[in-house]
């Protein structure tokens, strides 16, 4: 079955520490997203990337940076620099893009908490 | 910034009752719209989505959703709900102008009592 993975399902993270929250996808889909979500507040977009070797920031971009060397993994690394890492990451991809009318298939997410 | 508004953050109803989900957006040009679903243990999964032609559209399980323009809004509506239909629905939107920048509503809990 094609999908979205993502590992670990939880994750601790101790202060100071950067971690790498990983996402693969074996639909060959071009787009992948990352997003946050916290309680009463919905989806907020950290980057999104259209093509291997290529990402731009999305709206809560500070304390993040990704990657994009494969067209099927995207992994999202939570830096020191980020002051309230503690949510629930989702990644995302769709198939083409560009095409605004293709909706995101998304993986199970990452709970990462601060010890 | 573009912003999207869901009305209802909980909602809870029995089984059979008409739903009604409020979404609203604050962009002034082409947007597509999307609703998703949540159910309790699953993954976000797309419930259905407009991008151009009838405003009115259909998607799975029952639901259809209306683009009213003029209101810079996409409702989802169910006749009759089923306790099945528990979950957390999420409003989307990306401006045809602007690729990669969903913005989605803080989500509305539904709980459909039996």
């Amino acid at each position: 079955d094609g999908g979205i993975t993502q590992s670990p399902k939880y994750l601790f993270r101790k202060e100071g520490q950067n971690v790498t929250l990983s996402c693969e996808q074996n639909l060959n889909h071009d787009a992948m997203y990352w997003y946050r979500q916290d309680p009463g507040q919905g989806l907020r977009l950290i980057y999104y990337s259209q093509i291997v070797n290529d990402f731009q920031k999305g709206d809560i971009a500070e304390g993040y940076s990704v990657s994009r060397e494969k067209k099927e993994s995207f992994p999202l690394t939570v830096t020191s620099a980020q002051k309230n890492p503690t949510a629930f990451y989702l990644c995302a991809s769709s198939v083409t893009a560009g095409a605004f009318n293709q909706p995101q298939h998304f993986g199970d997410g990452t709970r990462l908490s601060i010890l | 910034a573009q912003s999207v508004s869901q009305h209802n953050h909980h909602v809870i109803l029995s089984e059979a009752a008409s739903l009604e989900l409020g979404c609203n957006y604050s962009y002034g040009g082409t947007v597509n719209l999307f609703w998703y679903v949540q159910y309790p243990g699953q993954h976000l999964q797309l419930l259905l989505k407009y991008f151009s032609g009838d405003p009115l559209v259909k998607g799975i399980k029952g639901f259809e959703a209306e683009f009213i323009k003029s209101k810079f809004s996409f409702n989802l509506r169910k006749p009759s709900v089923q306790w099945s239909d528990t979950a957390e629905y999420f409003c989307a939107v990306i401006p045809t102008d602007s690729w990669g920048k969903f913005q989605f509503g803080a989500g509305t809990q539904v709980v459909v009592t039996p």
